[in-house]
């Protein structure tokens, strides 16, 4: 069973503003990863942060994680159009399973 | 970086017919394969996990019969939907672990509808 949960499900901006989404665990883990999906298509993976990291950045992506909430946010700063996508968090469960959340559907108005 | 293959990307089947779909890592060796199924707007499930030269390993509620896995060389895992239904009808996604560091890669999926 998915054991993740995002919110917003869905998120529409303007470009250049920032984007922010939430997802929540239930079960101690060792990392959470982020994904994104364009429509129709696979997932490419955008950030792991390890369980005693509290931050992390990567270009115009901020990762933070908040072990005793079990929660964790991801920040796209100044949106692009190409940035319109679902986003989902995903933790392991054991030997690389991934337990993927439900996501958040990222619209950029241009 | 490493690139796994699908094929076919989508495909439209009669009900009652088998089809099956291909993982392939490109350029790296996987021991370790994991197939994933993805309705539409919703998150991906893990179906299977499939290991080279040895059974697949099925999850809860996931029919083996069903959803036929091969796993017959390092670099691809195969994935037969036996007696398609329509509510077979999804976007299958597989995954492929990169030896020896375990980093995993995606396919871009293969969408299945059935008639």
């Amino acid at each position: 069973s998915q054991q993740g949960e995002e919110d917003p499900q869905a998120l529409s901006i303007q470009e250049g503003e920032n984007a922010t989404m939430n997802c929540s665990y239930k079960t101690s883990i060792n990392n959470l990863q982020w994904y994104r999906q364009n429509s129709g298509r696979g997932l490419v993976h955008l950030i792991l942060i390890r369980s005693n990291e509290r931050e992390k950045h990567s270009g115009r992506l901020r990762v933070t994680l908040d072990t005793s909430k079990k929660s964790s946010s991801l920040l796209i700063t100044a949106s692009r159009a190409a940035d319109t996508a679902s986003y989902f968090c995903a933790t392991e469960r054991g030997a690389q399973k991934l337990v993927f959340g439900q996501g958040t559907r990222l619209t950029i108005n241009p | 970086g490493a690139v796994v293959s699908q094929h076919p990307s989508w495909v439209i089947c009669k009900s009652g017919t088998s089809v099956k779909i291909e993982c392939r890592s490109l350029d790296f060796q996987a021991t370790t394969m994991f197939w994933y199924r993805q309705f539409p707007k919703q998150s991906l499930m893990l179906m299977a996990t499939s290991n080279e030269g040895s059974k697949a390993t099925y999850e809860q509620g996931v029919e083996k019969d069903k959803f036929l896995i091969n796993h017959a060389s390092l670099t691809l895992s195969t994935l037969t939907v036996t007696s398609a239904h329509p509510e077979d009808s999804s976007f299958y996604i597989c995954s492929a672990s990169q030896e020896p560091t375990g980093e995993l890669f995606f396919g871009e999926g293969s969408r299945l509808t059935v008639l």
